[in-house]
């Protein structure tokens, strides 16, 4: 599975847009990237998944570039209820050490008034 | 719609006692997971199924043991409990096998052992 290397923390006001960058560089052919957030006290949520260019959810945007040895999370217009922590995670579906996920420390985004 | 929930929430152990906690996922989900999470780090994985009737190894095994007793459900067992197994424990599931399936996460098991 790919490496992956986000920030540690991030802050942030209220009504800003947060950009989150990730960087895989060996990432292989057949590999995704997805996001999870999770507040305290709670499990990891799926937010956002891509391959390649840009998706846009009713959460967030997910920007990967041609070489796809980066991806940017962005939050548009954040609120108080976004700080949490964003995990990055690169994989596939094909290679025997898929169950071998990675989670990483994340990045801890912090909104503020 | 429950998801993935798990029991108990929370629960305080005396060391070398014995444990299991319990996961249910009401998706139909193929794969299921056990993670266990230290303050200030991510998520480790412990065991996995990728589907009912196979458990594999991930990344901390030691000291665990497991079962997918069915397809809904996935057991996580500490036969002789240790301070160092003090973490919060999350199961997961997954429509399909592979790191490229969304996860759904139930809300953790807080265990303490003393």
């Amino acid at each position: 599975l790919a490496k992956t290397t986000q920030p540690i923390s991030m802050d942030s006001y209220e009504g800003q847009e947060v950009n989150i960058t990730c960087s895989h560089n060996n990432i292989a052919t057949n590999d995704y990237i997805t996001w999870y957030q999770q507040f305290p006290s709670q499990g990891p949520r799926f937010i956002i998944q891509g391959y390649k260019t840009k998706v846009t959810n009713e959460v967030a945007s997910l920007f990967i570039p041609a070489d796809r040895k980066s991806s940017t999370l962005s939050l548009p217009r954040v609120s108080l209820s976004d700080t949490a922590v964003y995990y990055c995670l690169v994989g596939d579906s094909l290679t025997d050490s898929w169950g071998k996920l990675q989670f990483g420390s994340g990045t801890q985004v912090v909104v503020t008034p | 719609n429950a998801g993935v929930t798990q029991t108990p929430k929370f629960q305080v152990l005396k060391t070398g006692q014995s444990m299991t906690l319990q996961c249910a996922q009401d998706m139909n989900h193929n794969s299921m997971y056990w993670y266990r999470q230290d303050p200030g780090m991510g998520l480790r994985l412990i065991y996995y199924s990728a589907s009912e009737g196979t458990t594999d190894k991930g990344e901390v095994p030691n000291g665990y043991n497991v079962s997918r007793l069915n397809k809904r459900e996935f057991s996580l067992r500490l036969e002789s409990a240790a301070p160092s197994q003090t973490s919060v424990y999350f199961c997961a599931s997954s429509e399909l096998r592979g790191a490229d399936q969304p996860q759904h996460f139930g809300d953790g098991t807080r265990l303490s052992i003393l």
